[in-house]
């Protein structure tokens, strides 16, 4: 199985600030790696695919990059809204996995 | 607008199998891989597998010998069953579509408990 490792594990920032997370693979996923943002008792909802692109409807704010091991999902200007947990998952080779999730919290 | 809608009980008990069923409107069953993922309680996400139309499956080898994934294009749904259940089952369980997994359901919790 392909190991995913976000970093942080846990994210304190203020609203206005820009953030980035981190996600690791174990082995290369080429470009198919996904973002997800979930907030408390609701479904994970698709940020980005691809590593980079942005599902239709996502705000611009949010962007991914990265390839093969390394990818990052930027959040610039953070609103209250932003502030909830984000995984990251490749879907390059089965298993799928997912990260382990990053918090996003308010400082 | 994609939608899926998960269903099933909500209780399973231990050593029973857990059987839940996701129906899908605003798109066609029979484009896609159609998947089933899990999350027990304040833990991280799980993929169980998926299902496209032409039978093709794929289930992660941690629970592959306990699970069935089906599909029925008359009705628009798909379906989940996990043999041999214990409370380590206990999760919300989602659907979505596609290996990015761009629509999702809104979850149904189900707890393995006698």
């Amino acid at each position: 199985d392909i190991q995913m490792t976000q970093s942080p594990s846990i994210l304190s920032a203020s609203v206005g600030d820009r953030v980035s997370i981190t996600c690791r693979a174990s082995q290369s996923v080429s470009g198919w790696l996904a973002w997800f943002q979930q907030k408390p008792g609701r479904a994970p909802k698709l940020l980005i695919y691809k590593a980079s692109t942005l599902k239709s409807g996502v705000p611009s704010k949010f962007s991914g990059s990265g390839s093969g091991t390394e990818f990052t999902l930027t959040i610039s200007s953070l609103q209250p809204a932003d502030f909830a947990t984000y995984y990251c998952q490749q879907y390059g080779s089965y298993p799928i996995t997912f990260g382990q999730g990053t918090r996003l919290e308010i400082k | 607008q994609v939608q899926l809608q998960e269903s099933g009980p909500g209780q399973v008990k231990p050593s029973e199998t857990l059987s839940l069923t996701c129906s899908v409107s605003g798109g066609s069953i029979s484009v896609h891989y159609w998947n089933w993922i899990r999350q027990p309680a304040g833990n991280g996400l799980e993929w169980i597998g998926h299902i496209n139309t032409v039978g093709g499956t794929k289930y992660n080898p941690s629970l592959k010998s306990r699970v069935t994934m089906s599909v029925d294009t008359s009705t628009n749904q798909f379906s989940l069953k996990l043999t041999s259940v214990t409370a380590a089952d206990t999760a919300v369980y989602y659907c979505a579509r596609s290996n990015f997994l761009d629509y999702w359901g809104q979850g149904i919790l189900v707890t393995v408990s006698s």
